[in-house]
């Protein structure tokens, strides 16, 4: 069965310092893989999502992430963190017989951004 | 897109009564998603819905619990008998495009339905 990983329940980092976000997975085949953001009273956001080809993925809001295979990463990442980024960060895998297309996803636990000003 | 609408955003209701959540997805999305989703915890999928077709559902989804999209538009969730175990919150989402041709694999969720259980 599929399972993510989120290593950090919360992470704290100061306004305009950088920022990553661990991400493990275990899917037997080629995952679809995503990051989405939830705010406090807002849904779940999509912020980017690999399929396949280029491994480093550009999203929205200046956020990028990185897949590693030999890893079973897809780590989030953001050079210059900003006070609007706190919030809820949940990584998810596309699960599924038919190789994730149906995109029942199973997500991780979350992690919680903090950002001190 | 005018989003994925819930209703109600939160419901307060005693052990063993039955509820109802409804869920409106974005009007061209062919896909209807409902997951759950507890504190601490990420969303875990429930069912889901091509057209008016419920096409898989989890083990989570006991016997109490039913979906429904019958015109292949909205869709409800309905808990019988209700159990403290059933509070959470109960996220509706909708896929971008009409077939497989066309699906960009993002999910549109709505706000959710909150489920307390005294």
């Amino acid at each position: 069965a599929q399972s993510v990983t989120q290593p950090d329940i919360h992470i704290t980092v100061s306004e305009g310092a950088s920022l990553e976000l661990r991400c493990n997975y275990s899917y037997g085949a080629t995952p679809y893989l995503f990051w989405y953001v939830q705010s406090p009273g807002q849904g779940l956001q999509l912020l980017l999502k690999y399929f396949s080809g280029d491994t480093l993925v550009q999203g929205i809001k200046g956020f990028e992430a990185e897949f590693k295979r030999s890893q079973s990463s897809f780590n989030l990442r953001k050079p210059s963190v900003h006070w609007s980024d706190a919030a809820e960060y949940f990584c998810a895998v596309g699960a599924g017989s038919s190789g994730g297309s149906n995109y029942k996803l199973t997500f991780g636990k979350g992690t919680l951004l903090t950002v001190n000003p | 897109d005018t989003g994925v609408s819930q209703d109600p955003r939160h419901k307060i209701t005693k052990r063993g009564q039955n509820v109802t959540f409804r869920c409106d997805p974005i009007s061209e999305h062919n896909r209807l998603y409902w997951y759950r989703q507890t504190l601490g915890q990420g969303p875990e999928f429930l069912t889901y819905f091509q057209n008016e077709a419920q096409l898989e559902k989890s083990r989570l989804l006991s016997d109490r619990f039913s979906a429904e999209r019958p015109k292949g538009s909205f869709s409800t969730l309905e808990i019988q008998r209700t159990e403290q175990g059933d509070s959470a919150m109960y996220l509706c989402a909708s896929l971008r495009g009409q077939n497989y041709g066309s699906y960009t694999g993002e999910l549109f969720f709505g706000e959710g339905s909150r489920l307390t259980v005294l």
